[in-house]
């Protein structure tokens, strides 16, 4: 089945650690996205990548790292700088930037 | 002022009502808009989307005003299982190619 895969899918981190979230997708879709979602808020845009190499920092890209060598993967790294990290943490694909974007199930990162 | 506008809610109906979601957005030249529907700790998942005037998909349909900037989504005879978070989204276009999405009204259909 096509779809995109977000793992783990709970995580918690350490004071001053680096952690990775992973995100494939087998949809063969050209643009990636990164988002976060805190209780009771809308989706707030992290990262994106609309072709292979290249990415654009969203509205909230301080204290996260991203890459895209490959076409299916758009990990995300949140660092030891984003002070605030706990949050429910979304990623989608789109075949084109105008087109609806699909959401894996998400990873739930908390602070230990 | 939001980029994309909605009620938060809740709203409270009963089974087999019908109901309204208003969405205003600012961005006039915003072409392509969605409805993203969100149970609770779930990812969104797509329900609708609206490129011209409207678009119907069963119990539900979809309009969009140019003029007054504003999407809305009716819900007839509602069951339990539409019960959740309704997310109105525009495609901003032009060079930045994002998204924006609204934060939702909460839709809570009762027995």
């Amino acid at each position: 089945d096509g779809g995109i895969t977000q793992s783990p899918k709970y995580l918690f981190r350490k004071e001053g650690q680096n952690v990775t979230l992973s995100c494939e997708q087998n949809l063969n879709h050209d643009a990636m996205y990164w988002y976060r979602q805190d209780p009771g808020q809308g989706l707030r845009l992290i990262y994106y990548s609309q072709i292979v190499n290249d990415f654009q920092k969203g509205d909230i890209a301080e204290g996260y790292s991203v890459s895209r060598e490959k076409k299916e993967s758009f990990p995300l790294t949140v660092t030891s700088a984003q002070k605030n990290p706990t949050a429910f943490y979304l990623c989608a694909s789109s075949i084109r930037g105008n087109q609806p974007q699909h959401f894996g199930d998400g990873t739930r990162l908390s602070i230990l | 002022r939001k980029e994309v506008e909605q009620d938060p809610g809740p709203f409270n109906v009963p089974e087999g009502a019908t109901v309204a979601f208003n969405c205003t957005y600012s961005n006039s030249a915003s072409q392509s808009f969605f409805w993203y529907r969100q149970d609770c700790r779930k990812e969104p998942k797509l329900l609708m989307s609206v490129y011209s005037s409207g678009n119907e998909d069963g119990r539900f349909t979809a309009q969009l005003n140019r003029a007054s900037q504003y999407i809305s989504l009716l819900i007839r005879d509602s069951k339990l299982s539409d019960s959740a978070t309704y997310l109105c989204v525009s495609w901003d276009g032009g060079a930045t190619n994002k998204l924006i999405f609204g934060t939702g009204t909460l839709l809570a259909v009762q027995p």
